[in-house]
């Protein structure tokens, strides 16, 4: 069973038009993070919240926010998105951020913008 | 500042033949290294790691990798690889800033595995 959903698997949006991808989990984690993956590119963290503490990496661009409405849910909202932010988008989770805590990764949401 | 270096981007290989893929990190101290796999638009699936104890560590679907601190590295190898292991390998370490969690992570740049039969 899927413990780390990420919904949709692929979006397509418009030059500038915001979009929000979604983050569901059923472990009960307290950490959530975001990574982008550009293509033939290494995933890069681009924020993690644990519990309601948000924590921005210093180079991610303030078009890209997050919002974590409660434990089970994180959402990516880019507010106008560039050509440039075509990427797969992934989810993970860790009970805690430790040493002896595993994350675990969603399936990602492709996001195309046209 | 911490870093990951994967030397190849692309290893084709025939199945059944062994497999190396390497992997060099940058850090002056303690490290948490690991290796993920991810197939084609899919998310990342943990090989396995390393975070203390034993340099040998073993993995799933037949993987081991071997942490050198001389050397400053931690290259992934299967003795002989089957035509589903062709997938992109990503190795990585763990952000120390967040006290060696294993969600905050500098990964390579990814090596593409391709097994022909």
């Amino acid at each position: 069973d899927a413990m780390v959903i990420q919904n949709p698997r692929y979006q397509v949006t418009q030059f500038g038009k915001p979009v929000t991808l979604s983050c569901s989990q059923t472990l009960n984690h307290n950490v959530m993070y975001w990574y982008q993956q550009k293509s033939s590119q290494a995933p890069k963290l681009l924020f993690h919240y644990y519990d309601k503490d948000f924590n921005n990496e210093a180079d991610t661009p303030d078009n890209f926010q997050s919002r974590r409405p409660n434990t089970s849910f994180c959402f990516l909202d880019i507010r106008s998105p560039g050509l440039g932010d075509a990427a797969m988008y992934l989810c993970a989770t860790s009970i805690r951020q430790g040493l002896n805590t595993e994350a675990f990764f969603g399936q990602g949401t492709r996001l195309t913008v046209v | 500042a911490q870093s990951v270096t994967q030397l190849d981007s692309q290893v084709p290989v025939f199945e059944e033949a062994p497999v190396e893929l390497r992997c060099n990190y940058s850090s002056s101290v303690s490290v948490y290294l690991f290796w993920y796999v991810q197939y084609p638009n899919q998310g990342l699936q943990l090989l396995l790691k390393y975070l203390s104890g034993s340099t040998l560590v073993k993995g799933i679907n037949g993987f081991e990798a071997e942490f050198n601190k001389s050397q400053t590295s931690f290259h992934l190898r299967k003795p002989s690889v089957h035509i589903s292991d062709t997938a992109e390998y990503f190795c990585a370490v763990s952000d120390l800033r967040y006290g060696g969690s294993q969600g905050n992570l500098i990964f390579g740049k990814g090596t593409k595995l391709s097994v022909k039969p």
